[in-house]
C-alpha cells in the first residue's frame, strides 16, 4: 500500500515547454486534488476530481488542465510552461467525510 | 481575503517546552484538519476534528464551532516536532479545503 505516488519529484524547464504530472493513488479514494505551494502563501487548488471521469477547476486553473481517465490516476498538464508556474505541487486524495492523504510533492522550475 | 489565519506565523521553543499554535477561520466548515510539513519532505495529515478534542501521543488538537477557532498543542517539545504545521479547513458547501499559511516550529536542544 503505497499511498499517494507522485512523478517526477524535481524537473527543469524551460518557458514554452510541455510535462505532465502524475498522480497514483492506490487506496481507491474518490477525490483526488491538485495544489500548488508558494512561499509565504497557503496551498492553493489548481483542479480537482470527484470521481473516475470527472475534474473542476479549482482557484488558479489557468495554465494548467486535468485528466482523471481512471480512478487511481490524476494528470496534471502544463501545457506551456511559464516562470510563474515554479512551485511545489502536491496531489492529494481522500474519501468523503475523511483525512487527506498527500504526496511527496513535485518541485518544478521553469526558467 | 484570507478563510484561515494561524498565529503565530513562526515559532522557537526550547526542547520540554508546551507549545500551542492556533488557528482561526471564517467560513462555515464541515472539518477541521491539521497537518505537518517536514523541510524539503511531503505533508501529513495530524488530526481531522468535526467538534471537541482529539489526543495522539503528544499532540492534542482542539476546536471550538462557534468561536470558529482550533489549537493543536504539542506537550514536552522535541526537535524532531520541528516542521511547518498547517491549519486546513472543508467548507461546508463544495468539496474544497482552505489552507493556512503554516506555522513554522523549530524547537532547540
Amino acid at each position: 500500500n503505497a499511498g499517494v505516488t507522485q512523478t517526477p519529484k524535481f524537473r527543469v524547464l524551460k518557458t514554452g515547454q510541455s510535462m505532465t504530472l502524475l498522480c497514483a493513488q492506490d487506496m481507491n479514494h474518490e477525490y483526488m486534488y491538485w495544489y500548488r505551494q508558494d512561499p509565504g502563501m497557503g496551498l492553493r487548488l489548481i483542479h480537482y476530481s470527484v470521481g473516475e471521469g470527472t475534474t473542476a477547476k479549482g482557484e488558479v486553473p489557468d495554465g494548467y488542465n486535468v485528466s482523471r481517465l481512471k480512478k487511481q490516476n490524476f494528470l496534471l498538464g502544463l501545457e506551456s510552461a511559464a516562470p510563474s508556474q515554479t512551485s511545489v505541487y502536491f496531489c492529494a486524495s481522500r474519501e468523503p467525510n475523511e483525512k487527506l492523504f498527500f504526496g511527496s510533492g513535485t518541485q518544478l522550475s521553469v526558467l | 481575503k484570507n478563510e484561515v489565519e494561524q498565529s503565530p506565523q513562526n515559532l522557537t521553543a526550547q526542547e520540554g517546552e508546551f507549545i500551542t499554535i492556533n488557528c482561526s477561520y471564517s467560513v462555515g466548515i464541515s472539518a477541521l484538519h491539521w497537518l505537518q510539513q517536514h523541510p524539503g519532505g511531503g505533508i501529513v495529515s495530524l488530526f481531522m476534528l468535526s467538534s471537541g478534542k482529539k489526543k495522539h501521543g503528544r499532540l492534542i488538537a482542539t476546536i471550538n464551532i462557534q468561536e470558529k477557532h482550533s489549537s493543536l498543542h504539542i506537550t514536552a517539545s522535541h526537535p524532531r516536532d520541528s516542521a511547518v504545521y498547517i491549519c486546513a479547513v472543508r467548507a461546508l458547501t463544495g468539496n474544497q479545503f482552505y489552507f493556512g499559511t503554516g506555522t513554522s516550529l523549530t524547537v532547540i536542544p
